[in-house]
């Protein structure tokens, strides 16, 4: 059973508040991403992490930023929350080892601005 | 570029009926992955199946199984004797690339189907 995970779950916030969504893992895997996702719609990746001190922005252009000091710890923020960010953000892990090197998710934080 | 379909939004299928799932997808790469997720209505995506581009037999993990036909592009997940627990999002992904390639370990995601199973 992988072993990633987000907080909070769910997120209410006010216009223009800054926010960073949590993500860990403990299985040690040197990949980890970020995906934005709709309701009733696909992933789209806005963020991935190939390492240490890696940071690459993804398909869809997103405000929010990341960053990865450790292996085990991939936070995103938004500095100003606005109404259209209002998503659920999905974290993901997945390194080498696995048997087809699929990606492991977090259970999500589902963020409404108002 | 990279392009994944799934043409059917919504399912209802009988308990204990088998159902497919379509998934037609877009690439130039001579090497690529296919996944299937499910994501319950609580959020998290659950692996369920890979086939790789190369895997001369279709890919099976208990009552999950894709039919690859390699030349229609086309990765369809079969569910056989549908349980009420199968209600769910399902996505199809491709991933383009072999694991050589650190350049690029992206998914690109369906916009899935809702399957509902009817007691």
């Amino acid at each position: 059973e992988a072993d990633i995970y987000q907080t909070p779950r769910y997120l209410v916030i006010g216009t223009g508040k800054k926010i960073t969504l949590e993500c860990s893992q403990t299985m040690g895997h040197d990949k980890m991403y970020w995906y934005q996702q709709d309701p009733g719609m696909e992933l789209h990746l806005i963020h991935y992490s190939y390492g240490v001190n890696s940071t690459e922005k993804g398909d869809l252009s997103s405000e929010s930023t990341v960053s990865r000091i450790r292996t085990e710890h991939f936070p995103l923020t938004l500095e100003s929350a606005r109404p259209s960010h209002t998503s659920q953000y999905l974290c993901a892990s997945s390194d080498l080892s696995g048997a087809y090197n699929e990606q492991f998710f977090g259970p999500g934080t589902r963020l409404t601005v108002l | 570029a990279q392009k994944i379909t799934q043409t059917q939004p919504g399912m209802f299928v009988q308990e204990k009926e088998a159902v497919t799932l379509d998934c037609t997808y877009d690439t130039s790469d001579q090497s690529y992955g296919l996944f299937w997720y499910k994501q319950p209505s609580s959020g998290e995506m659950i692996f369920l199946i890979y086939q790789g581009s190369y895997d001369e037999q279709n890919a099976t993990e208990g009552r999950y199984s894709l039919n690859f036909q390699k030349a229609r592009k086309s990765a369809n997940l079969v569910i056989s004797a549908s349980q009420l627990g199968d209600s769910a999002m399902y996505f199809c992904a491709m991933r383009e690339t072999l694991i050589s390639n650190f350049g690029n370990e992206k998914l690109t995601f369906g916009t899935g189907t809702r399957l509902t199973i009817i007691p």
